[in-house]
């Protein structure tokens, strides 16, 4: 089955610290999801892309957080500095964008800043 | 208020039981609708379509009514193995979903 890739898989790092997070979407995807989970929040939407194009990154706190597709293999979400409040399970998902299409999940970078 | 909406529960039933979850969704735009099954630590996955005529697979049935603006999920006697947190997600827009906080299931023995 095909899946979509994300790493690392677990991350401890210092607060102030450059955290870069990386996704590889299913083949022939056209859209792009990332999502952070909590206990407190649950599943918020940080930003999504479409044919690489950002859609919406209103979820996104834009002073330190950054998304970008270079190519269409690879999603990049970036924090810079960190912040313990940062601490949370970032998903990355993809999908075929139709109105009707399910989005399907990476297994989740851990994220722990100290 | 959010703009999809789940008792979080958690819902502990028996082995063998039948149980249903509720959704409310806020935007009556919403195009289409989905219940997702999250397992501890892990990525959330699909489990199934909602459809406007209500659809079956297995022992999950789910119900959508769009003057209510409310979606059920219902497990039939329910497996050990059924034990997650049940996302109802909408989808507002092409391509755009939201989730609701989810519904914890604890099946016992």
């Amino acid at each position: 089955d095909a899946r979509v890739t994300q790493t690392p898989r677990h991350k401890v790092t210092e607060m102030g610290q450059e955290v870069t997070m990386r996704c590889q979407p299913i083949l022939g995807h056209n859209t792009v999801f990332w999502y952070r989970q909590t206990m407190m929040q649950g599943l918020e939407l940080l930003a999504y892309f479409r044919n690489r194009a950002p859609l919406d990154d209103s979820g996104m706190p834009k002073d330190r957080f950054s998304a970008e597709m270079p190519d269409a293999t690879l999603a990049t979400l970036k924090i810079q500095p960190s912040e313990p409040r940062d601490s949370a399970v970032y998903f990355c998902a993809s999908g075929l964008g139709g109105t009707n299409q399910p989005q399907h999940f990476g297994d989740g970078t851990r994220l722990s800043i100290l | 208020r959010k703009e999809v909406e789940q008792d979080p529960g958690p819902f502990n039933v028996p082995e063998g039981a039948t149980v249903a979850f509720n959704c409310t969704y806020s935007n009556s735009a919403s195009q289409s609708f989905f219940w997702y099954r999250q397992d501890c630590r892990k990525e959330p996955k699909l489990l199934m379509s909602v459809y406007s005529s209500g659809n079956e697979d297995g022992r999950f049935t789910a119900q959508l009514n769009r003057a209510s603006q409310y979606i059920s999920l219902l497990i039939r006697d329910s497996k050990l193995s059924d034990s997650a947190t049940y996302l109802c997600v909408v989808n507002i827009h092409t391509g755009k979903l939201i989730f609701g906080q989810g519904t914890t299931l604890q099946v016992k023995p």
